[in-house]
């Protein structure tokens, strides 16, 4: 079975500072996709960042990245110069692999981070 | 232009009642799903659909159904409404291995 771990259940970060949200996962599979989302207070889901299992360089949009260490089994978020508009939800997830293509998602339990001004 | 879709966005009922959520996208994804968001914000899957197969997760009670009236649409049913069916629901639709686009919920009280 997939497992997604987010063992920082909170965190306060000064604005304009860089930011890592941590994520391990466990799979027996070989292939798989790891997903970053953001949940603001008005409750969307917001997709930010993807990494496959056998993408050689870490995934980056904007200022996200994806710091991948596959050996470890870990995928981490950055993010590089924080706003307060980051203050959110921000969920792991890992692409289920169920054999027939509609593959859906494990969630890890979230991190809340807020920003400080 | 919305994405993915979903009505309605607030819906409060009794125990007991049957109600429906609607989901349609308009990316020409081949594949969507259901996801249900409890009180603790936790995030779980119920459902997987394409025009081949339906995946159901083993832990969503019968009374939950999806049902999918063609490519753009995955509605859900749920029967006799209970108090423990209270969360955010929300629909999700892809195409790609990469991608994964969500509606905005539909929060759900039961009283």
């Amino acid at each position: 079975a997939q497992k997604i771990t987010q063992t920082q259940p909170g965190m306060f970060v000064q604005e304009k500072e860089a930011v890592t949200l941590d994520c391990t996962y466990d799979t027996s599979d070989q292939s798989y996709g790891l997903f970053w989302y953001k949940q603001p207070s008005s409750g969307e889901m917001i997709f930010l960042i993807y990494q496959g299992s056998y993408d050689e360089q870490n995934a980056t949009e904007g200022r996200y990245s994806l710091n991948f260490q596959k050996a470890r089994k870990s995928a981490n978020l950055v993010i590089s110069a924080s706003q307060l508009g980051d203050s959110a939800m921000y969920f792991c997830a890992m692409r289920m692999n169920s054999g027939g293509g509609a593959d859906g998602l494990t969630f890890g339990k979230g991190t809340h981070l807020i920003i400080q001004p | 232009d919305t994405a993915v879709s979903q009505t309605p966005k607030y819906l409060v009922t009794q125990m007991g009642n049957d109600k429906s959520i609607k989901c349609e996208q308009n990316l020409g994804h081949d594949t969507m799903y259901w996801y249900k968001q409890d009180s603790k914000k936790f995030l779980k899957i119920m459902f997987s659909y394409n025009n081949k197969e339906l995946i159901i997760n083993e832990t969503v009670p019968n009374r939950f159904s999806p049902k999918s009236p063609d490519k753009a649409h995955l509605n859900l049913h749920i029967n006799s409404l209970e108090l423990g069916d209270s969360a955010v629901y929300f629909c999700a639709s892809s195409q790609e291995r990469w991608t994964r686009y969500f509606g905005p919920g539909t929060r759900l009280l039961v009283l």
